[in-house]
């Protein structure tokens, strides 16, 4: 079955240090996303990436990072610096620029930060 | 830049009874847009979508949205509502043209009373 998988669903940390959640898809998307989810928020735009060797800040980037060596793959680093990272991350695909816009997305990861 | 506005935060309904969700958006191109549906604690599902075709568009599980240009408005309905319906909904603009980034609204949580 295609689709996105996020590993792990549940993740706890302690403070100060970075976690990796890791985004996986099979679509052969080119495109690629990263939202936080916090409550009666919606969801924020943190990074995407629209090809391989590529990505670009959303609208809440500072304290994370990306890669995007794969297409098939786009790993969201939560680092030291993001001052409040308890949220739920989601991750999402596209199929890109041919496409039909709308986005597909995993089942989420729920960092806990202690 | 594209905004969306999600009328009521939650929304009670009875089984059986009209459910209508409301959004507006606000695009300065012609925009392309989105219902999405989230369970607690799971990814985001899509319901439907308008990308400039027909202004009334069927979605998945008896969900419809019609486009109103003159109104900015892309409000979800469904008849009768199941007790299987009771989730988190997410309204969402793209600019299109090439623009797959999303902006969702807050959401709007349906509780259906048995």
């Amino acid at each position: 079955d295609g689709g996105i998988t996020q590993s792990p669903k549940y993740l706890f940390r302690k403070e100060g240090q970075n976690v990796t959640l890791s985004c996986e898809q099979n679509l052969n998307h080119d495109a690629m996303y990263w939202y936080r989810q916090d409550p009666g928020q919606g969801l924020r735009l943190i990074y995407y990436s629209q090809i391989v060797n590529d990505f670009q800040k959303g609208d809440i980037a500072e304290g994370y990072s990306v890669s995007r060596e794969k297409k098939e793959s786009f790993p969201l680093t939560v680092t030291s610096a993001q001052k409040n990272p308890t949220a739920f991350y989601l991750c999402a695909s596209s199929p890109g620029l041919a496409g039909s816009y709308e986005q597909f997305f995993g089942p989420g990861t729920r960092l806990t930060v202690l | 830049a594209q905004s969306v506005t999600q009328l009521g935060s939650h929304v009670s309904v009875s089984e059986g009874a009209l459910v209508l969700l409301r959004c507006n958006y606000s695009s300065s191109v012609p925009p392309y847009l989105f219902w999405y549906v989230q369970y607690p604690n799971q990814g985001l599902q899509l319901l439907l979508k308008y990308t400039s075709a027909a202004t009334l568009v069927k979605g998945i599980n008896g969900f419809e949205a019609e486009f109103k240009k003159s109104e900015t408005s892309f409000h979800l309905t469904k008849p009768s509502a199941h007790m299987s319906d009771a989730a988190e909904y997410f309204c969402a603009v793209s600019a299109g043209w090439g623009n797959e980034k999303l902006t969702f609204g807050t959401g709007t949580r349906l509780t259906i009373i048995p």
